[in-house]
């Protein structure tokens, strides 16, 4: 049964700092890997989506790399902003169309 | 990107009554939507593939008859919880599939009193 774990669960950092955020899986036969932004009691917006032949994809301030082989993708965020406070997810798709979604790391960047 | 919509955004219902919440892909035809839903503090739980044209295929634990779905168009899915109960509370969300990537609404959150 594939697992979604993220850490860490939440982090503060002050605005300007760099920082890195963890998924792993367990299962590395997976199709794509996506993260994503959500704010309190809103929907999710998608960041950045990694295809299996992917090791990485980059938006702006954040880059997002994969390694299946270890079953761990990072979200790297550049100069953070307080804007970028959020619950970031990160979700595998095994197959099927169905996502697989980690707890999510609850980021709060300072001013 | 693509834009999924979603209403309402909340909703408050007496204990017993059905609600329905809608999906709309708005700028792409989605032959599947999915439903989620998630709890305080905890992540996303799918429920249900939304077929469009046919019947919905629901996650083991998941009740047939207590969440009802139709996809009666490539753009529309809806998700209707009869007889509500406190427990049904919770924060709902849709999401479609656009090419390789998958969008969200922007989640109905229920409360049953």
């Amino acid at each position: 049964k594939q697992e979604v774990t993220q850490i860490p669960a939440a982090l503060s950092v002050p605005e300007g700092e760099n920082l890195v955020l963890n998924c792993s899986f367990t299962d590395s036969a997976i199709y794509n890997l996506q993260w994503f932004r959500q704010d309190p009691g809103k929907g999710l917006t998608s960041l950045l989506l990694i295809q299996s032949s992917q090791r990485e994809q980059t938006s702006g301030r954040l880059n997002a790399s994969l390694d299946k082989s270890s079953g761990r993708s990072t979200l790297y965020i550049a100069a953070s902003q307080p804007g970028d406070s959020a619950t970031y997810l990160c979700a595998v798709e095994p197959g099927t169309y169905k996502y697989i979604f980690g707890t999510g790391t609850r980021l709060k960047v300072l001013a | 990107g693509a834009v999924v919509s979603q209403h309402p955004s909340r909703v408050i219902c007496k204990s017993g009554t059905s609600v329905k919440i809608e999906c709309r892909s708005l700028d792409f035809q989605a032959t599947t939507m999915f439903w989620y839903r998630q709890f305080p503090k905890k992540s996303l739980m799918l429920m249900a593939t939304s077929n469009e044209g046919s019947k919905a295929t629901y996650e083991q634990g998941v009740e047939k008859d207590k969440f009802l779905i139709n996809h009666a168009s490539l753009t529309l899915s809806t998700l209707t919880v009869t007889s509500a109960h406190p427990e049904d509370s919770s924060f709902y969300i849709c999401s479609a599939r656009d090419q390789n990537e998958l969008f969200f609404g922007s989640g109905t959150q229920l409360s049953v009193l």
